[in-house]
């Protein structure tokens, strides 16, 4: 059971938007940021979003972060099947001293 | 450009031992935390352990704790763990990362085994 949860899933069609929440508890997401990463199967981890709704340098602007007290956020407008993906969210717990990650979502293009 | 690559994964017995390396370049290893994450064949990401960029602090998951030791040689920019008392549980890949608890940038990650 992860600290941080996802929805282990969400779909959408070609050119429309998709949001992934993801709910953690004021020793976290509450006073950390937030970072968002995209993993395609069988490849390592790739930062999207950092501090909150940071973008890293070539990161496309359809993806964009936000968070609201102990949850955050992540939108992918634009879909591409190309975006087909899973999507993790995590930070740091300050009561467990230790890093968190949400149980990730798989993203489909329908 | 930042790379990092993992080393020392395999196959162990329970009950054995391995140790995973990390060599670190393109940036300045001893002015960043480092951590450890791992992740489960079909499961998600786990966070295993950090260390602080002088090696004066450490922490682990609890599932850990008291079997792996993180550690880094800032002279030869690299990261180690050093894993004990393996269980079929600790399979997985292993990923050497920059930073303290959600890392800007990944090794492709090196695969551990447990299996008798």
């Amino acid at each position: 059971q992860s600290v941080l949860t996802q929805p282990p899933s969400v779909s959408a069609a070609p050119g429309q938007k998709v949001t992934i929440s993801c709910s953690g508890s004021s020793s976290n997401i509450g006073n950390k940021y937030v970072s968002w990463y995209q993993q395609f199967p069988g490849t390592a981890p790739k930062l999207l979003i950092y501090d909150n709704n940071k973008r890293p340098s070539g990161i496309p602007d359809r993806f964009s972060g936000s968070k609201s007290g102990t949850s955050a956020t992540l939108d992918i407008t634009g879909l591409q099947t190309g975006d087909e993906a899973d999507y993790y969210c995590g930070t740091w717990d300050t009561s467990l001293s230790a890093g968190v990650f949400g149980g990730g979502t798989k993203l489909t293009v329908l | 450009e930042v790379q990092l690559v993992e080393s020392g994964g395999g196959l162990v017995q329970p009950g054995g031992s391995l140790r995973l390396s990390c060599a670190a370049s393109g940036f300045v290893f001893n002015t960043y935390w480092m951590s450890w994450v791992r992740q489960a064949p079909g499961k998600g990401l786990e966070w295993v352990a950090n260390i602080k960029r002088d090696g004066s602090e450490k922490n682990y998951v609890d599932s850990v704790k008291g079997r792996f030791t993180i550690s880094r040689d800032n002279a030869r920019n690299s990261l180690y763990l050093q894993m004990n008392s393996l269980k079929a549980e600790d399979a997985a890949v292993y990923y050497c990362a920059r930073g303290l608890a959600a890392p800007d940038s990944w090794g492709l990650g090196t695969l551990v085994t447990v299996s008798s």
